[in-house]
């Protein structure tokens, strides 16, 4: 089964940016979408969009359009997250997540998730 | 955008009791395309159940989804002191995913 590891805790000012890495080894990188899932301290699980690097699609919700940016650099099979502008409400664990159907145009569920990466928005 | 409202928020059992957890969609979920997770303080949640009753890869068949529709269910038949956690369910048959707020099953 595939691993992600994601890299470490941010710390970051209100009106910066962040980009976390999430780098898979096993199985192949661009056959499978890979999703970022957000965690609010003691909150739910939303998911913020994803990108199939095998179509070399990316998806949004509309809630991160504009402020978010996924990307995927099959040579290393590493995926990354970046969140502009960011407030005090962005403060959260963000996952990575692999889809489990790969080959497939649909994001679906997911059967391998990243450790997790802290990002904390504070002045 | 499809709403999963999980009830109930706590369930308060003891080892060996059965749990039942809800998961109501606000629109038919197509094809019964969700999914259960299970997810540990500290931890990334764990995928149990997909296709609404199918069990992931070394899940114990003591987890069980059921449900279609609108209206879904994960059934612990035996809890065991390692399933005391919070349980999500997820749809993916829209191109919006989406998750429900959670069940948390505690040590009664």
């Amino acid at each position: 089964q595939v691993q992600l590891v994601q890299s470490g805790a941010e710390v970051k000012k209100p009106g910066s940016s962040v980009k976390i890495s999430c780098k898979a080894s096993g199985g192949s990188f661009s056959s499978y979408a890979i999703s970022w899932v957000r965690q609010v301290s003691g909150q739910g699980l939303e998911w913020m969009g994803g990108i199939m690097p095998i179509f070399g699609t990316t998806n949004y919700t509309q809630k991160f359009q504009g402020r978010v940016t996924i990307v995927a650099d099959a040579s290393t099979s590493t995926a990354y997250m970046e969140l502009r502008s960011l407030r005090s409400e962005d403060t959260a664990v963000y996952y990575c997540a692999r889809d489990a159907l790969g080959y497939i145009n649909t994001y679906n569920y997911f059967n391998s998730w990243g450790q997790g990466t802290l990002v904390t928005v504070s002045s | 955008e499809i709403v999963l409202t999980q009830s109930p928020g706590t369930l308060s059992l003891s080892p060996g009791e059965r749990a039942t957890l809800s998961c109501k969609a606000s629109q038919s979920v197509s094809s019964n395309y969700l999914a259960w997770y299970q997810q540990k303080p500290g931890q990334a949640p764990r995928l149990l159940i997909y296709g609404a009753s199918n069990r992931a890869t070394g899940i114990p068949d003591r987890f069980r989804g059921s449900g279609s529709g609108t209206d879904f269910t994960l059934t612990v038949s035996r809890l065991q002191p390692e399933d005391f956690a919070v349980y999500y369910c997820q749809q993916y048959g829209t191109s919006l995913l989406t998750f429900g707020g959670g069940t948390k099953v505690e040590i009664k």
